[in-house]
Formats: structure tokens, C-alpha cells, sequence
């Protein structure tokens, strides 16, 4: 079955400090890939998303490239901001594996950015 | 624009009572509708989703129940609460099969 794995932290950074925040997966059809943050007391937001292999999605000054190759989709920002501090779930969906209704979520990894 | 909509945003009920959470969805017609529970502020687990009016679907067999009454209503229930049901609830919606998801402010269910 398909499957997400992603560095659960917590990570804890400065401000403006590079962040990389790895997500693998197994996926059984053509994966659809997300990167979704939950701030603090709030429900899931769509950070980002890629559909094809090779594929950038970004947004807020994340980025996240969908490495077919690697079964990656690691994110990366360059410089992090304290409104950062949340927690990130990379998710699939798998159009071709019997399961395209359903998201499939890594654990989440927390984000703390110091000041 | 859609949005979605999920009361109460924060409960507390003793061990035994009746639960009944709503999320409602404006803008789309025909969503897929999901209910998920996340435990200790991490990972999701997917309770129920639906295709369609009276259409649901149990991923995971527990003490709770969904209805789907309405196209863009979904509601999840439960008889009898466990304390084990504490947790927060969250609901989303996709454009049928099509995603991603895009989720509610959830509800923050505490048991004693």
C-alpha cells in the first residue's frame, strides 16, 4: 500500500536559518504530492503541491520538487521566520493505486523557530 | 470562493453522552466530504468519507457513526462517548475524487 514517510522532529531552528524537512513515500499508481502546515489550535492549510514527476510547487518562499527518482519530496525554505513555527505533513494521493479519494499523511514533523 | 465550516470549534463532554459535530461546505456542489481524527496534535487518521447524500464509508471501526444528510452537510456522532474518543476532529472536502483536500478549523473534543 502507499506510504509517507517524513522526519518527525522536532526541528528546532533561528530565524533565517535554512530548513529542509525530508518526506518520502511508496506509492503503488502516479502519486500526487502535498506538503499541508497546521499552525497552533488551527486545522490543515495546502502549503504546496506537485502532480508530475519533476514538478516545483511553492509557496511563502517554500519550495519542494517531486523526485520521482528518489520517491522525494523534501521541503526546503531559505530562510525561516518565527510565523513559521507549526507542524508540517507531507500527504500523497494515488491516482492509479485503487485509492485516489483518500490522502495518505506522514506522522508531521514540529517546526520552533527561535527569534 | 469554497469554504467550510465546523462547530463547534471546542467541547467537553462526560464519558457516556451523546456527540454530534457538523461541517458544512458553501461554493461547490457534489464534494467528497472526510472526517478525520488527529491525537496528541500529530497524526491523522481517517474516520469516514463520502461520496454523496446517505453515501459512507468507515475506514476504521470505532464507537462513532457519520451521516451525510444533505450535499454539503456531514456529521459525525457518536451514542455513547469513550474517553478514548478525545482528540481533535477535523472535516474537509475535495472536489469528488480530486485533490487535495482543504480542511475545516477542527474541533477540539476533550472526554472526562
Amino acid at each position: 500500500g502507499d506510504s509517507v514517510t517524513q522526519m518527525e522532529g522536532p526541528v528546532t531552528l533561528s530565524e533565517e536559518a535554512f530548513l529542509t524537512i525530508n518526506c518520502t513515500y511508496t506509492a503503488t499508481g502516479y502519486p500526487s504530492l502535498f506538503w499541508y502546515v497546521q499552525y497552533p489550535g488551527e486545522g490543515l492549510q495546502l502549503l504546496l503541491k506537485a502532480t508530475k514527476a519533476d514538478d516545483k510547487g511553492s509557496n511563502k518562499g517554500f519550495e519542494a520538487t517531486y523526485r520521482k527518482e528518489t520517491t522525494s519530496f523534501h521541503l526546503e525554505k531559505g530562510s525561516v521566520q518565527v510565523s513559521d513555527s507549526a507542524v508540517y505533513f507531507c500527504a500523497l494521493s494515488d491516482r492509479g493505486g485503487g485509492s485516489n479519494y483518500k490522502l495518505t499523511f506522514g506522522k508531521g514533523t514540529l517546526l520552533t523557530v527561535n527569534p | 470562493s469554497q469554504t467550510i465550516h465546523q462547530w463547534p470549534a471546542t467541547l467537553v463532554q462526560p464519558v457516556g453522552s451523546p456527540l454530534s459535530l457538523e461541517c458544512t461546505v458553501e461554493g461547490t456542489s457534489n464534494p467528497n466530504l472526510y472526517w478525520y481524527r488527529q491525537a496528541a496534535g500529530r497524526g491523522l487518521q481517517l474516520l469516514f468519507y463520502s461520496v454523496g447524500i446517505g453515501q459512507i464509508s468507515s475506514e476504521v471501526p470505532q464507537n462513532l457513526s457519520a451521516s451525510r444528510p444533505q450535499d454539503r452537510q456531514f456529521i459525525l456522532s457518536s451514542k455513547k462517548l469513550l474517553l478514548s474518543d478525545s482528540g481533535f476532529y477535523l472535516c474537509a472536502w475535495s472536489v469528488r475524487e480530486v485533490q487535495p483536500q482543504h480542511f475545516g478549523d477542527g474541533t477540539r473534543l476533550s472526554i472526562l
